[in-house]
């Protein structure tokens, strides 16, 4: 069964680092795009950025609060996703989930469990 | 950036009742349209695409509707499976925006 598994989330201080990944499995990564959506505490869901594959560019687009501090990267070769995350402030506390963006559907058709990252001084 | 508007926040109803969501884009979206139903402490789930086309696995009491700038979601017969909360989101452009959601609760 396809599926994605998130890791590397925990709790950083305001303006630390963390590097996320995303396991992904039984199914054709390299030819998949992939986004990160992000919902905070008790809140709505928030598109945070997408990688296309490397076919189509592998191009990175970023939501306007996370752009120039987040950095969405792929390893086809180990079928992982990652979401770098720098000089992070406490409105980046949320659960982070990783997405597969169908390019036919034009929708986020499968989502990881998700990880939970923690911005507190 | 497109603004997507749900409606109601909340409601509540009991097994056996037909409920509805709405969902208005602030730009035209075509039906580049989707919803995602997602349960407490569990990741969302996508529902339909496009709309009105069902995902795999999702039963046929769920329906969408719409285009443009308006859209529908319809339970035919809320099960109690179905007490979450649903979402919208436009996949028409980047950023790629979601409703603020709308909690089903029962009666």
């Amino acid at each position: 069964e396809a599926q994605l598994v998130e890791s590397g989330g925990g709790l950083v201080k305001p303006g630390g680092s963390l590097r996320l990944s995303c396991a992904a499995s039984e199914f054709t990564f390299n030819n998949a795009w992939m986004s990160w959506v992000r919902q905070a505490p008790g809140k709505g869901l928030e598109w945070v950025g997408r990688i296309k594959s490397r076919t189509d560019g592998g191009t990175t687009d970023y939501a306007a609060p996370v752009k120039g501090r987040f950095t969405i990267s792929r390893d086809d070769s180990e079928n992982t996703l990652y979401l770098q995350v720098t000089s992070l402030k406490i409105e980046d506390t949320a659960i982070y989930y990783c997405v597969t963006d169908s390019r036919t559907k034009y929708a986020f058709d499968m989502w990881g469990l998700g990880t939970m990252v923690t911005v507190s001084s | 950036d497109i603004q997507m508007t749900q409606s109601p926040s909340s409601l509540s109803a009991s097994v056996g009742d037909r409920v509805s969501i709405t969902c208005r884009a602030s730009h035209s979206i075509s039906t580049f349209l989707n919803w995602y139903q997602q349960k407490p402490g569990k990741a969302p789930k996508l529902l339909i695409y496009g709309a009105s086309t069902l995902h795999s696995g999702v039963p046929s009491r769920f329906d969408g509707s719409g285009s443009g700038t308006y859209f529908t979601l319809t339970i035919s017969s809320l099960q109690p499976e179905d007490f979450a909360t649903y979402y919208c989101q436009q996949g028409y452009v980047t950023p790629r925006t979601f409703g603020q959601g709308t909690r089903v609760e029962l009666k």
